[in-house]
């Protein structure tokens, strides 16, 4: 069976300071990763995925991520935050085999002027 | 990337009433689509997935007499609320995906649709 945890409900960060979201994972097999943001009142909106190759992804919005297999993580990270990043952040996991992703629950990242 | 559309954004029903929101994929056949609902500040409840042509599957505890999932084109999916109450106010979301060569995409969402039951 497959499982995602974001073990934070909220991230702080200053303006220009570099930011971390967490995900951890547990699947049987090989894991396809997910990052989404969602801003208030919408739909989520796709960042980046992991399937396979070099364990660091980039994605929109300058964001990137890592996937780590020994610590089976999948961090979320952007080097200098921004106002405008303040949002919901999603992590999913898929097990090969699968097509219906398992969701975290959810990191909300709030960037401070 | 590909774009999912959902209408209506915001609809505002009496209680007993039928509500149907529709979910396009504008620029890609979606294989399969999946329907969430979303509560404030909480994360994504996976409702029902639906492929083209088939009958959709719920999730457990979720009343599939309640919540008409259609997926008649690989375009188009429908959810219908059945005789809403004010418990079915939520935030429902629509994503759409395609499978191809036997590999799972990543999901594209719809904007979402506030329902709000009187």
């Amino acid at each position: 069976a497959q499982s995602v945890a974001q073990p934070e409900d909220q991230v702080n960060v200053a303006e220009g300071n570099p930011l971390t979201v967490k995900c951890t994972y547990s699947v049987s097999g090989n894991p396809y990763l997910f990052w989404y943001v969602q801003y208030p009142n919408r739909g989520l909106q796709f960042l980046l995925k992991y399937i396979t190759g070099d364990n660091l992804v980039k994605g929109s919005y300058g964001f990137e991520a890592e996937f780590n297999k020994s610590q089976t993580s999948f961090h979320l990270k952007k080097p200098s935050a921004l106002v405008s990043d303040s949002a919901l952040y999603f992590c999913a996991v898929l097990e090969g085999g699968s097509y219906i992703p398992t969701f975290g629950r959810g990191t909300s990242l709030i960037v401070h002027p | 990337g590909a774009v999912v559309s959902q209408h209506p954004s915001r609809v505002i029903c009496k209680s007993g009433t039928s509500v149907k929101i529709e979910c396009r994929s504008l620029d890609f056949q979606a294989t399969t689509m999946f329907w969430y609902r979303q509560f404030p500040k909480q994360s994504l409840m996976l409702m029902a997935t639906s492929n083209e042509g088939s009958k959709a599957t719920y999730e457990q505890g979720v009343e599939k007499d309640k919540f008409l999932i259609n997926h008649a084109s690989l375009t188009l999916s429908t959810l219908t609320v059945t005789s809403a109450h004010p418990e079915d106010s939520s935030f429902y979301i629509c994503s759409a995906s395609e499978i191809s060569g036997g590999q799972y995409n990543e999901q594209f969402f719809g904007p979402g649709t506030r329902l709000t039951v009187l």
